[in-house]
């Protein structure tokens, strides 16, 4: 158990609707960072908090966004979905952003029919 | 653009026998190298990390990695393969001194059979 959380772990909508995810990091962490994960893009980074602020930005879609909030907590929002957007996300957190380890939460598993 | 490949989709070793996955990379400087385990329905467990120093890297379970400069390669390792490390691989790179986008190779499969 890495100590970073996500809820929820399954998730079944439909296409042109939106969904939260959530991420608590490992105690102490300050830094949250977002992933896809797809059979045809593999593991892909799509951005990075840390301390409440936006860091690094990767391949994420304009009709997603994120935030973290005070209590360090991650959200990530994907609206009018598409059967393509159907993946795992994953979730990562490390202590400061620099060189250190990312420790990963078991994910949420999304699917858009 | 950094870059990793992970050239073996899956490698097959028998219990007791030595493993190797096979990792190389292209990043502009000094490079951050990670490999994680990833098993069915969980997510990415981190296995151990190059940054610095000894380029024999020593982690989780038994795991070794070796770093290579000149052939910019970081290859896993295992001395004694168990029926239990069979999962997906990931290596990974990060320039250092950059925001911390972490590229990841596509994995690698590793079956380990009695």
């Amino acid at each position: 158990d890495s100590g970073v959380t996500q809820t929820p772990k399954h998730l079944i909508t439909a296409t042109g609707q939106r969904v939260t995810l959530r991420c608590s990091p490992r105690s102490g962490d300050l830094s949250v960072y977002w992933y896809q994960q797809s059979l045809d893009q593999g593991l892909q980074f799509l951005i990075q908090y840390y301390n409440g602020e936006e860091r690094a930005k990767g391949n994420i879609l304009e009709r997603f966004s994120a935030q973290q909030f005070p209590d360090l907590h991650s959200e990530l929002n994907l609206s009018s979905l598409e059967l393509g957007d159907s993946a795992l996300y994953f979730c990562a957190s490390s202590q400061s952003g620099n060189q250190e380890t990312q420790y990963f939460g078991p994910g949420t598993r999304l699917l858009v029919l | 653009a950094q870059s990793v490949a992970q050239p073996e989709d899956q490698v097959n070793v028998a219990e007791g026998n030595p493993l190797t996955v096979k990792c190389t990379y292209s990043v502009s400087g000094n490079p951050y190298l990670f490999w994680y385990v990833q098993y069915p329905n969980r997510g990415l467990q981190f296995l151990l990390k190059y940054i610095t120093g000894d380029n024999l890297v020593k982690g989780s379970y038994g795991f070794e990695a070796e770093f290579n400069k000149s052939q910019t390669s970081f290859h896993l390792k295992k001395p004694s393969a168990l029926v239990s490390d069979s999962a997906l691989y990931f290596c990974a790179v990060r320039a250092s001194g950059t925001a911390s986008k972490l590229t990841f190779g596509t994995g690698t499969r590793l079956q380990v059979t009695l």
